[in-house]
């Protein structure tokens, strides 16, 4: 069964640095998303992406994110100037279609721990 | 804004017991409401998903989830629990208003041998 995958498993970063999430969705899905899971806490909507441009982001997703997908087969979350609060476990996920038709597919997640 | 409660926070079973985890959502039109279990270690895999129609539906690995308009309650089940099972399930809704999934809180099951 295809699968989302993500990479790497387990980011370590300093505080203050950029990183970068990477993300390839099944290969035939339109719709992107990501969300992130703080330690003991719920799963959040940080933001879909659909034709090239973001679709819906929340409060969480300020300026220091962005989402691209710079070819036909990866999607990327960076984080400019990552801060203590930002570790947390962050799953991409994709569909066919737009929530209401078609379920979302989560990859294994990114565990990112700031230091 | 719609949100998910899932009221038990841990629930431990006896393999071979029935299951039934709650789940309530606050929506004010038809949500879509699914499944998800998590693995330590692992993503969110999808179990069932409901989006209309027959308002019991099956999911893999033998759940099944039924829709109650009248509770607000999405309410996952099993009639025999296997040590496999052990995990942590979270119910999400979605809405017509767009394409993020709300997330409950999560109910950890622990499964007795």
């Amino acid at each position: 069964e295809p699968e989302v995958t993500q990479t790497p498993s387990h980011q370590v970063t300093q505080m203050g640095q950029e990183v970068i999430l990477r993300c390839v969705p099944i290969s035939n899905h339109l719709y992107f998303y990501w969300y992130r899971q703080i330690l003991g806490q719920k799963v959040e909507f940080l933001v879909s992406f659909y034709n090239n441009e973001i679709s819906e982001k929340s409060e969480i997703f300020d300026d220091q994110f962005s989402v691209e997908r710079p070819d036909g087969s990866n999607f990327t979350l960076k984080i400019r100037s990552t801060k203590l609060e930002d570790s947390a476990m962050y799953f991409c996920a994709s569909s066919s279609d737009r929530a209401r038709n078609q379920p979302q597919h989560f990859g294994d997640g990114t565990r990112l721990s700031i230091l | 804004a719609q949100s998910v409660t899932q009221p038990d926070i841990h629930i431990t079973v006896s393999e071979g017991a029935s299951l039934e985890l709650r789940c309530n959502y606050s929506y004010g039109a038809t949500p879509y409401l699914f499944w998800y279990v998590q693995s330590p270690g692992q993503g969110l895999q999808l179990l069932l998903k409901y989006f209309s129609g027959d308002t019991l539906v099956q999911g893999i690995k033998g759940f099944e989830a039924e829709f109650k308009r009248s509770q607000s309650s999405f309410n996952l089940r099993k009639p025999s629990v296997h040590w496999s099972d052990a995990a942590e399930y979270f119910c999400a809704v979605g809405t017509n208003a767009g394409n993020m999934l709300t997330f409950g809180g999560g109910t950890r099951l622990m499964v007795k041998p």
